[in-house]
């Protein structure tokens, strides 16, 4: 069965600094990979998601994703943080041949001034 | 194009009543899903409906049902509600029900709170 795991429920860095969000994915085939994002009082909004068509994904907000097989990992990274960034991010792998999405436990980013 | 719409946004109950939640999904979209988000649970899937049709089904009590109506809007329903069923609840479409790597794009959620 499809699972996800994110390392670190809590991440802190600097403004500008580089943003590291760790996700492991478990999987017997090739998995269909998100990023979501859900800042305070709204709903998940998409951030990228894997296609096979490339490893490295990009998204919207300057973040980007690299799917690497030989880890199965699907790290989230963002160059230079910005305050706005602030919020709980999830992974999340698609459940099979249906539209059920997996995710993980959510990683809450901070962004210190 | 407007994005998936769930109301209320808000709503107070006491144990032992029922509630209904709906969703309006984005349009031309015919895939509904609904989740529920706590803090201790997380985001855990509750179930999918399309072509008016549940099509799967989360590890959820029978308390929890939904149905989907032929212009693809839905509504979720929770009966002798528990004190435990205070969450988030989250709605998400799709064009289908195909899965892949079609995204699901999420409404802002209704925050139920059970007194």
């Amino acid at each position: 069965a499809q699972s996800v795991t994110q390392l670190g429920s809590h991440v802190s860095v600097s403004e500008g600094a580089l943003v590291l969000l760790r996700c492991n994915y478990s999987s017997s085939v090739p998995p269909y990979l998100f990023w979501y994002v859900q800042y305070p009082n709204q709903g998940l909004q998409l951030l990228l998601k894997y296609t096979s068509a490339a490893t490295l994904v990009k998204g919207i907000n300057g973040f980007e994703a690299e799917f690497k097989k030989s880890e199965t990992s699907f790290h989230l990274t963002k160059p230079s943080a910005h305050m706005s960034d602030a919020a709980e991010y999830f992974c999340a792998v698609r459940g099979g041949a249906t539209n059920k999405l997996i995710f993980g436990t959510g990683t809450l980013l901070a962004v210190q001034p | 194009k407007a994005g998936v719409t769930q109301t209320p946004r808000y709503l107070i109950k006491t144990r032992g009543q029922q509630v209904t939640l709906s969703c309006s999904p984005i349009s031309g979209h015919r895939s509904v899903s609904w989740y529920q988000q706590t803090p201790g649970q997380g985001l855990q899937f509750l179930f999918e409906y399309f072509s008016e049709t549940q099509r799967n089904k989360g590890n959820f009590p029978g308390r929890f049902s939904g149905r989907q109506f032929s212009n693809s809007r839905s509504e979720m329903n929770v009966s002798t509600l528990e004190l435990g069923d205070s969450a988030l609840y989250l709605c998400a479409s799709s064009l289908d029900h195909r899965g892949g790597n079609q995204p699901q794009h999420f409404g802002d959620g209704t925050r139920l709170s059970i007194l």
